[in-house]
């Protein structure tokens, strides 16, 4: 079975450009989740999705990133403006909740804004 | 929120010893995971353990959940080992993981 798939692996970009992450979770994982990792910090959750539906978004900063999941499979994140503050790892995971509530990882995107 | 705490922060271990790290948390719990980032950043499960006892090879983890603390036990360390450990969970109503601040295992030959 493959894993959760995140592109690209690595982005750099001036401040106040746009960027967009993309992600494809495990087949059957109804759950979609983006996290952000700081430097020398654990994950921190951004969106959930169940299936289509956006079910928690509050640490969405909605001023400059949104995010959409098409279908219910893949997902977008995205950034626009960028701020020198966003450089972090962008995480995307998956789970098949509510049968597991086991959650999966891709490798995640590494995202520097000069 | 729910708070998670690891410790010890830094760990630094000969090849082929044994350790243990310990992950407290502050409420109940339906979902605690147990991690291992290594250096290019990957986010490796190693256990799906809300309560109990799980073995996999040379790692074990135990949950005591009424007493709100996880470990996990890894035993003849390799320098595969090495990288940053987390302990993450999740409690009814609300399926984020939270994230503890990780133990960083360096396991020297």
């Amino acid at each position: 079975e493959a894993g959760v798939v995140q592109s690209p692996r690595y982005k750099i970009i001036e401040k106040k450009q746009p960027v967009a992450f993309w992600c494809n979770p495990i087949s059957g994982h109804n759950t979609l989740y983006w996290y952000r990792q700081n430097l020398g910090q654990g994950p921190e959750l951004l969106i959930r999705y169940e299936n289509e539906e956006a079910v928690d978004d509050s640490q969405l900063p909605k001023d400059r990133f949104s995010a959409e999941r098409l279908k219910g499979v893949d997902s977008t994140l995205k950034i626009q403006p960028a701020e020198l503050g966003d450089s972090a790892v962008y995480l995307c995971a998956s789970s098949r909740s509510p049968e597991s509530y086991e959650q999966y990882f891709g490798p995640g995107t590494r995202l520097t804004v000069t | 929120g729910i708070q998670v705490e690891q410790s010890p922060p830094d760990l630094i271990l000969q090849e082929g010893a044994n350790s243990t790290l310990r992950c407290n948390f502050s409420d109940s719990v339906n979902n605690l995971q147990w991690f291992h980032q290594n250096p290019w950043g990957q986010l490796i499960n190693l256990f799906y353990i809300p309560s109990g006892t799980k073995q996999n090879g040379r790692l074990s983890a135990t949950t005591v959940a009424t007493e709100r603390y996880s470990l996990l036990y890894i035993s003849s360390s390799q320098t595969t080992d090495s990288g940053v450990y987390f302990c993450a969970v999740g409690n009814f109503g609300n399926e984020k993981l939270t994230f503890g601040t990780g133990t960083r295992l360096t396991i020297i030959p």
